[in-house]
C-alpha cells in the first residue's frame, strides 16, 4: 500500500519549452501532496505544498509562476516547468501524505529528472 | 530552528557486518521521526517511523531504529548488512507545530563491500 507514481520518469527539452509532471498516489487519496527538488550531494529542498482544491503554498525563493502547481483531485497533483532554462535542469520529487490524528507520513513517487538544454 | 544532521555522509561497511546510521535532530516538542531510503535516481522508500510508544522500532528489510530524547537522536541499524542494501539513508523529521512539513538530513551513502 501507500504507492506514489510519478510521471514521467525522465523529460528532456529545450530551454523555453514548459514541463509537466504528473504525481499521483495510486491506492489512497491524498488531501496533501509535496513537491521537492534536489540536487546531486544535496537534502530534498521543499518547494511548495500543493492542497486538494485550493492555490499551492509555495516555500520562499520558489517562483510561482514559473513552478505552477495543480491539485485537482484526491489523487492527482502536477508540476508545470514553465519556461525552462537550463539552470531548471534537477530532479523533482512528489510526496502524497496519508495518516490521521497526528501519525502522518509522507509516501515519495520515484522523481522525474529533468534535463533542459 | 528545526534541524536534522546526519554526521556521517559515507559509510563503508563490510557484507554481514553490523550497521549503524547516526541521526540528531533539533526540535522544541517530540517529534516525528522517519528514515527513508534512496537508491541512485530513485524517490526515497519509506524504511520506519517513530511517533510514539515504543523507543525501539522495527521496519522494513531487517533496519530497526531508536530513538533517544536525551540524546535527540534516532540511529538506525542493522544486525547484518546486504550488499543490496548499499544505497542513500535519509533521516527527517515532521514537525508537528509546522504543520508536519518535513526537514530532511543530508543523508548517509552506504557502500557494502564483499
Amino acid at each position: 500500500g501507500a504507492v506514489v507514481s510519478q510521471h514521467p520518469s525522465w523529460v528532456i527539452c529545450k530551454s523555453g519549452t514548459s514541463v509537466k509532471i504528473e504525481c499521483r498516489s495510486l491506492d489512497f487519496q491524498a488531501t496533501t501532496m509535496f513537491w521537492y527538488r534536489q540536487f546531486p550531494k544535496q537534502s530534498l529542498m521543499l518547494m511548495a505544498t500543493s492542497n486538494e482544491g485550493s492555490k499551492a503554498t509555495y516555500e520562499q525563493g520558489v517562483e510561482k509562476d514559473k513552478f505552477l502547481i495543480n491539485h485537482a483531485s484526491l489523487t492527482l497533483s502536477t508540476l508545470t516547468v514553465t519556461s525552462a532554462h537550463p539552470e531548471d535542469s534537477s530532479f523533482y520529487i512528489c510526496s502524497a501524505r496519508t495518516g490521521t490524528g497526528g501519525e502522518e507520513t509522507q509516501y515519495f513517487g520515484p522523481g522525474t529528472r529533468l534535463l533542459v538544454l | 530552528a528545526q534541524s536534522v544532521t546526519q554526521p556521517d555522509i559515507h559509510i563503508t561497511v563490510s557484507e554481514g557486518a553490523s550497521l549503524e546510521l547516526r541521526c540528531n535532530y533539533s526540535y522544541g516538542a517530540t517529534p516525528y521521526l522517519f528514515w527513508y531510503v534512496q537508491s541512485p535516481g530513485q524517490g526515497l522508500q519509506l524504511l520506519l517511523k517513530y511517533f510514539s510508544g515504543d523507543t525501539l522500532v522495527q521496519g522494513i528489510k531487517g533496519f530497526e531504529a531508536e530513538f533517544k530524547r536525551s540524546q535527540s537522536s534516532f540511529n538506525l541499524r542493522k544486525p547484518s548488512v546486504h550488499w543490496s542494501d548499499a544505497a542513500e539513508y535519509v533521516c527527517a523529521v515532521g514537525a508537528i507545530d509546522t504543520g508536519n512539513q518535513f526537514y530532511f538530513g543530508t543523508g548517509t551513502s552506504l557502500t557494502v563491500i564483499p
